[in-house]
């Protein structure tokens, strides 16, 4: 019941193009849904995240939607760019605060590679 | 203002031997996680500590490993006799006190390799 399912393993994308990743989870107490970015060699980085009482965050480039009664939630990349390439992960945790806490379960990732 | 720092970023270890890894949060947060990444899989929780204990180890081996967060000074996460299969990168995140964000943000990583 903690695992968020993640796909595609990997994803080709054209300059210009949009890329979709899409996960899945099976906790309903799950609270928060981020986005992490990581590229060979360094350390995840946090793209952005949302929780459940929104449908859809946008920042920049980035589009998370969410969709609470598939238990479905998808990162958008609007004009891909080279620069994009990089492995990303969604995850999800528990709400933090109080006896509960925050910590991450991930999905398998996914290799995104943009042409130029 | 500092992110989370991790040292070493890399170590070689013989079978055997001891691993010690460091993380230092960000300032102001109280919150320490630790991660480990398989090559070519996701990150997987090991342990979460706040200043002097260990909140949930439910990721943890039952042998070999251990995590403290002291008063002062970084968190340590300690592998006795490794072995060839604890070779990964082991990343720390932290984040602020309970009940202000969720948000976890990552160190560098320690790649360990054993040999």
């Amino acid at each position: 019941q903690q695992q968020v399912k993640q796909s595609p393993q990997s994803l080709i994308v054209q300059k210009g193009g949009i890329s979709i990743i899409n996960c899945a989870y099976e906790n309903t107490a799950f609270d928060y849904f981020p986005w992490y970015q990581q590229f060979p060699g360094k350390g995840p980085a946090l793209l952005i995240a949302i929780r459940p009482d929104v449908s859809e965050k946008k920042e920049g480039r980035f589009t998370i939607s969410f969709n609470k009664s598939a238990k479905q939630f998808s990162l958008h990349i609007m004009d891909s760019q080279p620069g994009d390439s990089a492995t990303y992960f969604c995850a999800a945790s528990l709400r933090a605060g109080g006896t509960s806490y925050g910590k991450l379960t991930f999905g398998q990732g996914t290799i995104l590679t943009v042409h130029p | 203002n500092a992110g989370v720092m991790q040292n070493p970023r890399h170590l070689v270890r013989r079978r055997g031997q001891e691993a010690r890894l460091r993380c230092s949060p960000m300032k102001g947060h109280s919150h320490v996680y630790w991660y480990r990444q398989l090559p070519e899989e996701g990150l997987k929780f090991m342990v979460y500590l706040q200043k002097e204990n260990i909140i949930d180890e439910s990721g943890m081996p039952k042998e070999r490993f251990s995590a403290e967060f002291p008063k002062e000074g970084p968190s340590i996460l300690r592998i006795q006799q490794v072995v060839r299969g604890d070779s990964a990168a082991y990343f720390c995140a932290s984040s602020p006190p309970s009940g202000r964000s969720n948000e976890q943000f990552f160190g560098p990583g320690t790649r360990l390799t054993v040999l």
